[in-house]
């Protein structure tokens, strides 16, 4: 099953945060963060596991419960580069290797 | 650039065609994954190749085949096209600890 991605879309002013969730009702193994800008390939943000330390580079962080199987990933002091769609993959306990993505958050920055 | 490889960038078919799409992972990468994304949608999983095994399936059609060469390269072999399987289609390969990074993809559109 697909996990639930939210806000769908959400539209910030450089330098604002931003929070996007993403939640299973599956047990997880692993929870994968991308971004995909139109018409390009998803590019790897970061990977969090069971049991891992909340990951993070620069202004994008991100966290996973293990007890509520959601992700978090949060974006501080936006800038117009982190415009894109975000999609969060989901790898559940026994499959792991197979990621189910949820619907895409679109992130809009304005100047 | 993910290192991965996809050819061709684009292609234009008729309905009731067959399209091989190719796929060259990134180096030492035994994984392959194929992925459909139809005009503002997720990421469909379709299959997973490691080694030159078939390891898991998704929303493959029947129509749709793949396979994994002792190089490691795959195709995708699309036949009996319908105006509904224009899409983009990705590949991404996959490290040892189940990171998947995508290659450019296969615009294939069909009249």
């Amino acid at each position: 099953q697909q996990p639930v991605q939210s806000p769908q879309a959400v539209i910030l002013r450089e330098g604002e945060d931003a929070v996007i969730n993403c939640s299973s009702s599956k047990a997880l193994y692993s929870v994968h963060w991308y971004r995909q800008k139109h018409g390009e390939a998803p590019v790897f943000l970061m990977i969090l596991l069971k049991g891992g330390e909340q990951k993070g580079h620069e202004k994008i962080s991100a966290s996973f419960n293990e007890k509520k199987q959601q992700s978090s990933l949060y974006l501080t002091a936006s800038q117009l580069s982190y415009s894109g769609t975000y999609f969060c993959g989901t790898g559940v306990s026994g499959s792991a290797r197979q990621l189910t993505f949820g619907s895409g958050t679109q992130l809009t920055v304005l100047p | 650039d993910s290192g991965v490889t996809q050819t061709p960038k684009h292609l234009i078919t008729a309905t009731g065609q067959r399209v091989t799409l190719r796929c060259s992972p990134r180096s030492g990468d035994l994984s392959v994954y194929w992925y459909q994304q139809s005009l503002d949608q997720g990421l469909q999983f379709l299959i997973h190749y490691y080694n030159g095994e078939e390891r898991a399936k998704g929303n493959i059609l029947e129509r749709f085949s793949a396979q994994q060469f002792p190089d490691l390269h795959s195709e995708l072999n699309l036949s009996s096209l319908e105006l509904g399987d224009s899409a983009l289609y990705f590949c991404a390969s996959a490290t040892a600890t189940d990171t998947q990074y995508f290659g450019p993809g296969t615009r294939l559109t069909v009249l």
